[in-house]
This record gives structure tokens, sequence and C-alpha cells, in this order.
């Protein structure tokens, strides 16, 4: 996807420990959002990103952080993964008067 | 509370036929309205978009219908091909920060 990365693509990691999921934009747009897809939820919107170190939560927001010191970067932290977090990430960001530019995104399993 | 409810989970169209999602949404500030297509394993991607300023936009065979009253809107796929088959989202934003809230989906199936 032109202009817009997820890292890492995969994960595997233990309940209890942190983990931190990376988008990387090279194309300086203002906004920025992650998002989680599960079956029969379709996409729902965690937290986003209107400019650098401005940020807000969306619809399912809790055990969730995110972090935005460059307007290249966007963090997305997991203070403490659990079982109900594996899931499909995706970053997005705002191209203006296209709508959104999704990355390829990153499957998490919790275990 | 879904404030955007797609149908139907999942579809399954002959070669050549036309594909019909549906969406209704209950926020009247929603003022943008795309579709997106997913493909296994892809992230979603923009396919067609339309502004309530107008009751149908058409790009090739894809065209949405648009019906502003009844807060409804749908995606029609004519002359539907076996590589159309992919999951596809309805979404609506309004206001600023241009949040995008999604439908669940529907799961288009196109036999040859």
């Amino acid at each position: 996807d032109a202009g817009i990365t997820q890292s890492p693509r995969h994960k595997v990691t233990e309940t209890g420990t942190p983990v931190t999921l990376r988008c990387h934009q090279t194309e300086n747009h203002r906004y920025m959002y992650w998002y989680r897809q599960d079956p029969g939820h379709g996409l729902r919107l965690i937290h986003y990103s209107y400019g650098v170190k401005d940020t807000d939560k969306g619809e399912v927001s809790d055990g969730y952080s995110v972090s935005r010191s460059k307007t290249e970067d966007f963090l997305l932290t997991l203070e403490s993964a659990t079982s109900s977090q594996t899931s499909v990430y995706f970053c997005a960001i705002r191209v203006q008067n296209y709508g959104y530019t999704f990355g390829s995104g990153t499957r998490l399993t919790v275990v | 509370q879904q404030q955007v409810k797609q149908s139907p989970q999942s579809l399954i169209v002959q070669k050549g036929g036309i594909s019909i999602i549906n969406c209704a949404y209950e926020n009247t500030a929603f003022d943008y309205f795309p579709w997106y297509q997913q493909f296994p394993g892809k992230g979603p991607a923009l396919l067609i978009a339309i502004r309530p300023d107008v009751s149908e936009k058409k790009e090739g065979r894809f065209t949405i219908s648009f019906n502003k009253s009844a807060k409804q809107f749908s995606l029609h796929i004519m002359d539907s091909q076996p590589g159309d088959s992919a999951t596809y989202f309805c979404a609506a934003s309004g206001g600023s920060n241009y949040k995008l809230t999604f439908g669940k989906g529907t799961l288009l199936t196109v036999n040859p």
C-alpha cells in the first residue's frame, strides 16, 4: 500500500505482556487511525490522531494507548495484552479528497 | 448502538449477475459514504464514495445509490465477475476528524 507501512506483519505474544504496533507513513498526512478487524464486527476504531501529540479515543479504546511524536509515525500499544485483543490491526491515513488508505495490517495473536 | 447497518452478511452471485449490498445509517450528521473492498490478507481499499448532494454515482461496473430521506445507501456491482469476490464494507463519516464508522461487511462470492 502506497505510503503506509505497518510493522510487524505478524506477532504472537503472551497474555500480560506489553505490545507495540507501528504505523509509518511517508506522505505527511495529518490524520491517522488505528482500527481492529474481527469476524462479525467489521472494522472498529481504536484511537486516532489529528496531528503530532494530538490523539483521541475511538469506540474500542480500553486497554490500548497511542502516541504520535512525529508526523510519520503512529504507535499503538497494548498495555497488557489479553486474549480478547487477538485481532487484525489496521492503520489508516486520510488522504485529502480521497478518503482513507489502509496499511496491510498486523495479525496479533495473544496466547 | 450500531450506527451503520449492512446487509446481507454474505452473498453468492453467478458470473454476469448483479450484486447488491445495502447499508443504513442513523446519524444525520454523516456526509460522506464510501465503500471499501477487501481481499484476503490485504487492507481495505477505497472502491467508490458518494456525498449526500447526489443520489447516484457510477464508476465502471460499480454504482452507489443514495436515499437521504430513508438514510440508506447501496452498492450495485453490474456484470459481477469472479475477481469481484471479496469482502465489501460500507462506511460513513461526518464532522471533524473524518472518523469513519464501518458496517460489519458483506462477503461476496461470484461463481464462474
